[in-house]
């Protein structure tokens, strides 16, 4: 019964190849977030999806494609893929505001490693 | 540019003692500030919120303190906990909009 659930936990490949992250909420919410924490734990949001619409997209490589097919579900696509990219990868989701800001609710994680 | 700063990598405190985790900003427009607490291999979770027309909340023993003038807020934990040995992550936001985070203070909390 996890609430915002990613996959995979972990995924290490190498140079130049094509990765997908996917991401699941349970909680009826509106947005969904991805998130990326560097190795310098600094957690920055790259995109921002409410009721499938792009709605926030910060100064991310176009190597990297969100995708909501339905608002429940957010996949973050990689392409050619560089070393830099490495990094933990969260996903997240909040309810509309309803004139209170909400907190986000996080998944676990995805830890990708670039060789 | 990073808006949100918490310059304190890592602090240890003793189990019943005080934990005053800080965090400074940069943008006087952020109106609405978060902690999240963070265990290895989990995502954040949220703790505690304090919006800018307050300069205190509390819930339980965490208490958030905000000071405006000074572009500060604080977490304080009393008594401190072992199983309050985490990563803390304060976060901004304005006006609603997205939320900037800081890089995190790790606590221990020695038994």
């Amino acid at each position: 019964d996890t609430a915002v659930s990613q996959t995979p936990k972990y995924l290490v490949t190498q140079m130049g190849n094509d990765k997908s992250i996917k991401c699941e909420q349970n909680l009826g919410h509106d947005t969904m977030y991805w998130y990326k924490q560097d190795s310098k734990k600094f957690l920055k949001i790259m995109f921002s999806y409410n009721n499938k619409e792009l709605i926030i997209n910060e100064t991310v490589p176009n190597r990297f494609s969100p995708k909501s097919p339905d608002k429940a579900h957010l996949n973050l696509h990689i392409n050619s893929l560089e070393l830099g990219d490495s990094a933990v990868y969260f996903c997240a989701s909040s309810p509309a505001g309803g004139g209170v800001i909400p907190p986000l609710h996080f998944g676990n994680g995805t830890r990708l490693t670039v060789t | 540019d990073q808006q949100v700063k918490q310059n304190s990598p890592s602090l240890s405190v003793q189990e019943g003692r005080i934990s005053i985790l800080n965090c400074d900003y940069t943008n006087s427009m952020f109106d609405y500030f978060l902690w999240y607490k963070k265990y290895p291999a989990e995502g954040p979770t949220f703790l505690i919120s304090i919006s800018s027309i307050k300069d205190k909340n509390e819930d339980g023993r965490f208490t958030v303190f905000l000071n405006k003038s000074a572009k500060h807020l604080s977490l304080h934990i009393v008594p401190s906990q072992p199983g309050d040995s985490a990563v803390y992550f304060c976060a901004a936001s304005a006006l609603g909009n997205q939320f900037y985070f800081g890089t995190g203070t790790s606590l221990t909390v020695i038994p």
